[in-house]
Parts: C-alpha cells; sequence; structure tokens
C-alpha cells in the first residue's frame, strides 16, 4: 500500500513568517513529486512539481526533494493571509496513479 | 483556453440509486484521473483512463466505475448508492500518463454528491 503522509495541522504562522510544510512517502520508486494548493470549498491547483534531489524555488514557495530519505518539503516565504489553506503533497512514478497525502491546513494570521 | 468541466456540479440522490458524472478534460488532454475527497480519508485515488483504456484503478468496490470515449471525455458511474458515497468527486486531466513531466494534474471544479 502506496502511502503518502502529512501532518493535518493546523500550522499557524504570523504574517510575514516562513511556513514549512512536510511530507514522506513509501513508495522508493517514486520519481515524481508535487505541492497542491486548495482553499475551502475549492478544487486543488498546482504549485510546485519536483521531480530531482535537492531544491527548486518558485517566486516565494522553494520545494525540497530528499529521495534517500523519502522526504518532500514545501517552505513558504513571506508567508500572507491569503496563503491560508490546506497543502496537498502527491507523490507517483511513471504508469501508476498520483497518490495524494490527507494535507496539512496552513492559517496565517496578520 | 477552457479547464476541466464537471457536470452536474451538485445533486442529491437518495440510497439505492444510481449516479453517473461527467468530465470534459482540458483540450489535447488524453489522461482523465477521477479522485473522491471526504474531510475523514482526503484524496482518494478512483480511476485513471487513457485513450479510452483504464490505465489504473483504486481500492474501492465494484460499485464504482468509469469510461472514456473517443474524445477524452469521461463518465464515471456508481451504482446502489450508500450514506458513505457521500463526497465531492473530483476529475483531473492530464497531457499523458506515464510520462515524466507530462503528468501534471489540472482538477475541475468538482461534482457534490449527497446520498440521503
Amino acid at each position: 500500500q502506496k502511502e503518502v503522509e502529512q501532518n493535518s495541522g493546523p500550522l499557524s504562522v504570523p504574517e510575514g513568517a516562513i511556513a514549512s510544510l512536510n511530507c514522506t512517502y513509501s513508495d522508493r520508486g517514486s520519481q515524481s513529486f508535487f505541492w497542491y494548493r486548495q482553499y475551502s470549498g475549492k478544487s486543488p491547483e498546482l504549485i510546485m512539481s519536483i521531480y530531482s534531489n535537492g531544491d527548486k524555488e518558485d517566486g516565494r514557495f522553494t520545494a525540497q526533494l530528499n529521495k534517500a530519505s523519502q522526504y518532500v518539503s514545501l517552505l513558504i516565504r513571506d508567508s500572507q493571509p491569503s496563503d491560508s489553506a490546506t497543502y496537498l503533497c502527491a507523490v507517483n512514478q511513471a504508469g501508476t496513479a498520483l497518490i495524494f497525502g490527507k494535507g496539512t491546513t496552513l492559517s496565517v494570521s496578520s | 483556453k477552457a479547464g476541466v468541466t464537471q457536470t452536474p456540479r451538485y445533486l442529491i440522490k437518495t440510497r439505492g440509486q444510481q449516479v453517473t458524472l461527467s468530465c470534459s478534460p482540458i483540450s489535447g488532454h488524453r489522461s482523465v484521473s477521477w479522485y473522491q475527497q471526504t474531510p475523514g480519508q482526503g484524496l482518494q485515488f478512483l480511476f485513471e483512463y487513457f485513450s479510452e483504456t483504464q490505465r489504473n484503478k483504486g481500492n474501492f468496490p465494484g460499485r464504482f466505475s468509469g469510461r472514456q470515449f473517443s474524445n477524452s471525455r469521461s463518465e464515471m458511474n456508481v451504482s446502489t448508492l450508500e450514506l458513505g458515497d457521500s463526497a465531492l468527486y473530483l476529475c483531473a486531466s492530464s497531457l499523458a500518463a506515464g510520462v515524466s513531466g507530462a503528468n501534471v494534474l489540472t482538477f475541475g471544479a468538482g461534482s457534490r454528491l449527497t446520498v440521503l
């Protein structure tokens, strides 16, 4: 059973702080890693994808991947109240279904 | 460019009935995946279709079925509805299945099913 684990939260950070979201996965053959954001009552939308070990930056967002530790994280710098949402980690390998974690709820207070 | 379109957006059914949900993918996307989302279980994978063939299937009972048409549109059906089937059903499309980098899912707005 392939599993993706996330701390459900809520993770509360003040505006302007760095939010750190973590995810572990069980399938060592996983090749593709994604972070989705889901606002309440909305569908998930892609924030970042990462395929290689190391860091990938996109604006205020940085995804970090460590395949040896089976660990992927998302850092949000200068957190804004508009970042308050549930963040979903998703993992798969070629030809298999994309498996999602249950998500971490982030709350950014102004 | 139109996004992923799901119909109907909301529906109410009673136990024992069946329901069919429809999904039109983004133009050019050939892979369609279906997920069930509930507060307790999160996003759970139902099935994935590519070129009218089911490529992957999740751990759901046979009451859940789907299909994909030649124009990539997809439908899923749930027969003999149970109270526990109340959920948000999300469809997502991607350019291709099994190709690294082309498997990014774009989700539709979902179909919210309530079973009474």
